[in-house]
């Protein structure tokens, strides 16, 4: 099985613009997370989608949004930027709750 | 939301002994602990998980304790290689993938 693609890998973007960010999760899985990267601060919670539902949020401002398709590939959007959303953002697809999370490489975004 | 808080964040130990690494959680719904292991550059896996009805689960080298009462959890790795060199993460869930990690913890394996 195909693991876990993010698109793309790295992206260098000036203050005040918006990006987007894709995911294709492993076939069958359904559920998809997103986390926000950075030194020193670890993996934190964005969000989470199942079958196209929003079902769980983190603490982050509402800039960062998201959504899921019906093949459950999930995009992530930042708007207006901000240079400590510079980060690598990471994906993760599991087949139900409670079961292991494989990631995806990341996008790297550079804000400046 | 879930809390988890990670100690140490840094360790050091000598190729051939052991490392323990810490971790607590705040809401005692949580009911499933993974550990991912996260090597320079690459992305986070998964290493061993437990469950809320079990105490203690090993694999090879690698075992992992909860304490549902205390409300927390623990990773153990036994005669260390230097390829066990990496950033370790504890993570806690409720069972909605609504999964939340700690701040990481350091591990440098000294040859």
């Amino acid at each position: 099985k195909a693991g876990v693609t993010q698109t793309p890998r790295y992206l260098i973007k000036t203050r005040g613009q918006q990006v987007t960010l894709s995911c294709s999760p492993i076939s069958g899985h359904r559920s998809v997370s997103w986390y926000q990267q950075t030194p020193g601060q670890g993996l934190q919670f964005l969000f989470e989608y199942f079958s196209e539902t929003q079902r769980n949020k983190g603490n982050f401002p509402g800039r960062f949004s998201g959504r899921q398709f019906s093949n459950s590939r999930s995009e992530m959007n930042v708007s207006t930027l901000e240079l400590g959303d510079s980060a690598l953002y990471l994906c993760a697809s599991s087949l139900m709750g409670n079961s292991p999370l494989h990631f995806g490489n990341g996008t790297r975004l550079t804000v400046t | 939301g879930e809390n988890v808080e990670q100690h140490p964040s840094t360790l050091s130990v000598q190729e051939g002994d052991s490392a323990v690494i810490k971790c607590t959680y705040s809401d005692s719904a949580s009911n499933y602990f993974p550990w991912y292991k996260q090597e320079l550059g690459k992305r986070p896996q998964l290493i061993i998980d437990i469950r809320s009805n079990v105490g203690e689960k090993k694999d090879q080298r690698i075992a992992v304790t909860l304490n549902k009462t205390a409300k927390h959890f623990s990773l153990h790795i036994t005669e260390t290689q230097p390829e066990d060199s990496a950033v370790y993460f504890c993570a806690a869930s409720k069972g909605n993938n609504d999964m939340r990690f700690g701040a990481g913890t350091r591990l440098t394996v000294k040859p």
